[in-house]
């Protein structure tokens, strides 16, 4: 049982650049998400999944975007990589679509540096 | 606005000893309380959830308990042992009209050292 699967682990790039981080589960969960972990501050919500198809913003979805075309998938694309997006960034997945009282389960992250 | 703070913010402490880890939060209306454990290079993993009316709740050595009147919580360990070296952050769930959302502490780094 793999679990949350992020890809690549590390990654660089140039701003401007484009690229998308990929998160897969192998869980059958309903809900998915995307955070960012900056130093000095909690995890910070991205954007969210509900199921299939659905998508919402979470606090900073700013420079990002997200589609959940199956259950299992849900990639985070940067259209304009800046400096400001150097950042470690955690994919989640949970049972619930309401998160509720059911465990969250997050992938190993991605480091991303943007020069 | 929606915070948890918590401290210390980090600590050092001898290996098999115990050590007690606190969590404030003013997240509103509240849902659940997590801890998880975050290993350097790694995501974050659950240690326990808990409700509104639950007050303790143990996950082998880890023992977390909640007070929803002061809003405060608090993880012990005990018998520390050098795999509990780790980011350990508190995480408050609220209720909203897209469902719950998480508001993450910023994290106490643990030490445990021989």
């Amino acid at each position: 049982n793999a679990g949350v699967t992020q890809t690549p682990k590390f990654q660089v790039l140039k701003t401007g650049q484009s690229m998308t981080l990929q998160c897969a589960q192998d869980m059958n969960h309903e809900y998915m998400s995307w955070y960012r972990q900056d130093p000095g501050m909690g995890l910070r919500l991205i954007h969210y999944s509900v199921g299939a198809g659905i998508t919402d913003q979470g606090e900073v979805p700013n420079g990002y975007n997200v589609s959940r075309s199956t259950t299992e998938d849900f990639p985070l694309r940067l259209l304009s990589a800046a400096p400001s997006q150097t950042s470690v960034y955690f994919c989640a997945s949970s049972y619930s679509k309401a998160l509720l009282n059911t465990e969250a389960f997050f992938g190993q992250g991605t480091r991303l540096t943007v020069v | 606005k929606n915070q948890v703070e918590q401290s210390p913010q980090s600590l050092i402490i001898l290996e098999g000893k115990n050590c007690t880890l606190q969590c404030n939060y003013t997240v509103s209306p509240f849902s659940n309380l997590r801890w998880y454990k975050q290993d350097t290079g790694r995501g974050p993993v659950s240690l326990t959830i808990m409700t509104f009316s639950e007050n303790t709740k143990s996950n082998g050595r880890y023992t977390a308990t909640l007070d929803a009147d002061t809003k405060q919580s608090s993880l012990h360990i005990t018998a520390s042992q050098l795999s509990d070296s780790a980011s350990y952050i508190c995480v408050v769930s609220r209720l909203t009209g897209g469902g719950n959302k998480l508001t993450f502490g910023t994290g106490t780094q643990l030490k445990v050292e021989l």
